[in-house]
């Protein structure tokens, strides 16, 4: 079984640019999460999507949106981009939303310059 | 809001000893408490977790004990081997928001 993949591994940008953070969650997964993970914060929660829609947003700006397509993948993005939006983006993803636990991808790598 | 501390923030022990990571949630509707190992530069790992209608849960060197009362949860690893040596993370969830709320995360070096 495919675990939950993210794309691209790496990305480097420049203030007030805008990035767009891809995930795939593992087959049959309908819930998708992300968290930001910056230096020495641990893992804060960013939005939560199940069956399509938003269902819960952490303590972040508007800037941070996303979507989950019909296929249950999902997109992160970041407008505006400020130097402290660097950081591991990871995504997270779970049966549905009977059920707490969660499965990581690997996470993108965040460099704003 | 939940809010949950995780102490120690460092931990170095002998390998075979064991290791304990502590941590304290705020919200007593919380219902389920997961820790996470990551390794340097790697995703975060499930490696146990518990729910409240269970005090304590074991899975061969692991151990992971909950006390409501106090809304305490520790992690215990036992015979430490040098492939245990990361961050781990323990988290809280509210029953019925599915969204994990983590500690900041305890270094566990095991030294050969």
């Amino acid at each position: 079984e495919a675990g939950v993949t993210q794309s691209p591994t790496h990305l480097i940008k420049t203030r007030g640019q805008q990035v767009t953070l891809r995930c795939s969650p593992i087959s049959g997964h309908t819930s998708v999460y992300w968290y930001q993970q910056a230096l020495g914060l641990g893992l804060q929660f960013l939005l939560w999507y199940d069956e399509g829609e938003e269902r819960n947003r952490g303590n972040f700006p508007p800037r941070f949106s996303g979507r989950q397509f019909p296929n249950y993948s999902s997109e992160l993005n970041v407008n505006a981009l400020e130097l402290e939006d660097s950081a591991l983006y990871l995504c997270a993803s779970s049966w549905d939303r009977g059920t707490d636990t969660q499965y990581f991808g690997p996470g993108t790598r965040l460099t704003v310059l | 809001g939940e809010n949950v501390e995780q102490h120690p923030s460092t931990l170095s022990v002998q390998e075979g000893d064991s290791a304990v990571i502590k941590c304290t949630y705020s919200d007593s509707a919380s219902n389920y408490f997961p820790w996470y190992k990551q390794e340097l530069g790697k995703r975060p790992q499930l490696i146990i977790d518990i729910r409240s209608n269970v005090g304590e849960k074991k899975d061969q060197r692991i151990a992971v004990t909950l006390n409501k009362t106090a809304k305490h949860f520790s992690l215990h690893i036992t015979e430490t081997q040098p492939e245990d040596s990361a961050v781990y993370f323990c988290a809280a969830s509210e029953a019925g928001s599915y969204q994990l709320t983590f500690g900041k995360g305890t270094k566990l070096s095991v030294i050969p």
